[in-house]
């Protein structure tokens, strides 16, 4: 079946250095794409979102690349902060929005 | 706050009981999702309502069911537990279709079957 997934389960960043959370999707048919970030004991929390028609999109500290080619999604921090340690989920839509396994980032101090 | 409310928080229930968890959604949005998310799991789609009708189903058991009524809230019925329906589960809302917009989820209700 299609799925989404993440490259790595795990990344270790430096505070203050740039960190970048790849995924793989496999829906051709999706056409919308969300990061969201969960951290301990709490639901997932909207990061950022691009369309199929944008290849890149920026907000506050982050920003998500999308590369329909190779099915590719990622999402850089710049500057990673202690709060930005979490796990980060890529999701895909098409008429329904599916997770992928996350990625916990833990920021060294 | 997500605006999104779902209780209970915790439950502890034995096999072969049934549960039921609720979910209030945000202000003024008419679709709620439910996900489970289970240990070392990525969160699974289990279904869509959209102003009272059902909108999309995922990877829902047959023992598991939903409704959202009128006054828009949600309830997800688990029937004839077993212990690998421990999980969490989390309701989610949005204004409309997940494509157009965020969808906003709350804090989840663990269940834990013993």
């Amino acid at each position: 079946g299609e799925s989404v997934g993440l490259h790595l389960p795990t990344l270790s960043v430096q505070e203050g250095d740039n960190s970048i959370i790849n995924c793989a999707y496999s829906n051709s048919a999706s056409d919308y794409f969300i990061w969201y970030k969960q951290e301990s004991g709490k639901g997932p929390q909207f990061i950022i979102d691009i369309r199929s028609n944008m290849d890149k999109r920026q907000g506050q500290r982050v920003t998500v690349l999308l590369n329909k080619t190779v099915k590719h999604l990622s999402l850089q921090i710049a500057a990673t902060q202690p709060g930005d340690s979490a796990v980060y989920f890529c999701a895909e839509c098409d008429y329904k929005l599916s997770f992928g396994a996350g990625t916990t980032v833990t920021v060294r101090a | 706050d997500s605006g999104v409310t779902q209780t209970p928080k915790h439950l502890i229930t034995a096999t072969g009981q049934r549960v039921t968890l609720r979910c209030s959604p945000r202000s003024g949005d008419l679709s709620v999702y439910w996900y489970q998310q289970s240990l070392d799991q990525g969160l699974q789609f289990l279904i869509q309502y959209y102003n009272g009708e059902e909108r999309a189903k995922g990877n829902i058991l047959e023992r598991f069911s939903a409704q959202q009524f009128p006054d828009l809230h949600s309830e997800l019925n688990l029937s004839s537990l077993e212990l690998g329906d421990s999980a969490l589960y989390f309701c989610a809302s949005s204004l409309g279709s997940p494509n157009t917009g965020e969808l906003f989820f709350g804090e989840g209700s663990r269940l834990t079957v013993l």
